[in-house]
């Protein structure tokens, strides 16, 4: 299974709600990436979180990261109808082979006006 | 403004062709990365190069080579394409560095082989 899974799957909410989801992971990471995904685009780098940090903000972005239980949350506050898109985790996991960073599924996420 | 491109949007083949997929960063990035995107899969890591002329296997690299021999470009090959292969392919780059950071993406490849 995947290093990162995101959770849930999808998501829909109304304009001006929040929005959380959910990434767990299973080794020990250097640090963890959000990233964002219009329909049918590449991704866009969101913010990312080192392993020995536990919170951090970025505009209406609110990541945290808990090592001990293998989990990252991303919150985005006031949601627009602009954050409609695919959010994914991905982790940078210590001793990857090739240091590379690994995808969860994605979380779908639908901002109704 | 930084920027990684793709050949193609969209791309249609037929079963058994070789297929070329080009990338290119304007980045002078030493990594570069090629992804494939599946529903419910996620992206998965198909080839990946740390300098000119090197190349490392991935999570999935059967039924496909790389080529990088300029570092602003990583070409990905179908040598002969089969209907398992349709799916988005992504191009990625980074910086040389470990822990590794941002990746920047291109905007994709939709292909579809019949």
């Amino acid at each position: 299974s995947q290093q990162g899974e995101e959770d849930p799957q999808a998501l829909s909410i109304q304009e001006g709600e929040n929005a959380t989801m959910n990434c767990s992971y299973k080794t020990s990471i250097n640090n963890l990436q959000w990233y964002r995904q219009n329909s049918g685009r590449g991704l866009v780098h969101l913010i990312l979180i080192r392993s020995n940090e536990r919170e951090k903000h970025s505009g209406r972005l609110r990541v945290t990261l808990d090592t001990s239980k293998k989990s990252s949350s991303l919150l985005i506050t006031a949601s627009r109808a602009a954050d409609t898109a695919s959010y994914f985790c991905a982790t940078d996991a210590i001793k990857a082979a090739g240091n590379k960073l690994t995808f969860g599924g994605g979380t779908r996420v639908l901002v109704k006006p | 403004d930084v920027k990684v491109t793709q050949s193609s949007r969209y791309l249609v083949k037929r079963t058994g062709e070789k297929v070329f997929l080009e990338c290119v960063q304007d980045m002078d990035h030493e990594n570069m990365f090629w992804y494939r995107q599946d529903p419910g899969l996620g992206l998965r890591l198909i080839y990946f190069s740390y300098d000119v002329k090197m190349k490392e296997k991935g999570d999935i690299p059967e039924g496909y080579s790389v080529s990088r021999e300029k570092k602003e470009r990583f070409s990905l090959i179908l040598e002969s394409a089969s209907t398992n292969q349709t799916s988005m392919y992504l191009c990625a780059s980074d910086k040389g560095r470990t822990p590794r950071g941002e990746q920047f993406f291109g905007p994709g490849t939709r292909l579809t082989v019949l």
